[in-house]
């Protein structure tokens, strides 16, 4: 099956830092979504991008589904950014279930 | 809309016990998933279903059972629990057929249910 590979597996930052977190897959796919996992265990979807770019405030992903990888941006990090972030893709050849990577956990001191 | 909902939400059980995990989605998806979460492993794939009347294991299926009579109910059974099924436990949904919305095939997940099993 398709391989999911999230990095950094870890991060630590100050608040008010910049970060990128990478999402490198193995093969095509029809479907891209970045999680956030808050501290309560709750999934909160960020995006849905199988290509191109979006933004949403302080947030931003962008997807290159040639080049199999998808990037999300966290500008001006809060600590409220901190927790799991998650990305999951589904593949080209029919299947809608989700394979997710490790994910990329971040921490956000104030 | 209530989306995905999964109860219970914490569940304490002695070994060797059986308990069914419940998962409900009101959004007509045909996808429905079951997936465990354990510290450093992400989210690993048990039991998946593409359809009512149709389901198939996943990464980790062993210990776990699994049927979709409506497409609306998705619910995941432990036969005979064993403290390796510790785990936090997220149902999913997506994919509806018919147009799709700008969002597509989104993945909504249920709120987890905190399994212990003593």
């Amino acid at each position: 099956g398709i391989q999911v590979e999230q990095s950094p597996p870890d991060l630590i930052l100050q608040e008010g830092a910049n970060s990128t977190l990478r999402c490198n897959f193995s093969d095509s796919v029809n479907n891209l979504q970045w999680f956030h996992q808050n501290p309560w265990g709750q999934l909160i979807n960020l995006f849905y991008i199988p290509s191109g770019t979006k933004q949403n405030g302080r947030l931003s992903a962008t997807t290159v589904a040639t080049e199999r990888y998808s990037l999300l941006y966290i500008s001006s990090s809060q600590t409220t950014d901190s927790g799991v972030y998650f990305c999951a893709v589904t593949t080209s050849g029919g299947s809608y279930i989700p394979t997710f990577g490790r994910g990329t956990s971040l921490i956000v001191h104030p | 809309n209530a989306g995905v909902t999964q109860t219970p939400k914490f569940q304490v059980l002695k070994t060797g016990q059986s308990m069914t995990l419940q998962c409900a989605q009101d959004m007509n998806h045909e996808y429905m998933s079951w997936y465990r979460q354990d510290p450093g492993m992400g989210l690993r794939l048990i039991h998946y279903s593409v359809g009512a009347g149709i389901t198939d294991q996943g990464e980790v299926p062993n210990g776990y059972n699994v049927s979709r009579s409506t497409t609306e109910d998705f619910p995941l059974r432990l036969l005979s629990a064993a403290p390796s099924q510790t785990s936090v436990y997220f149902c999913a949904s997506s994919y509806s057929r018919g147009p799709q919305p700008s969002s597509g095939n989104t993945i909504y997940f249920g709120e987890g249910s905190w399994l212990t099993v003593v």
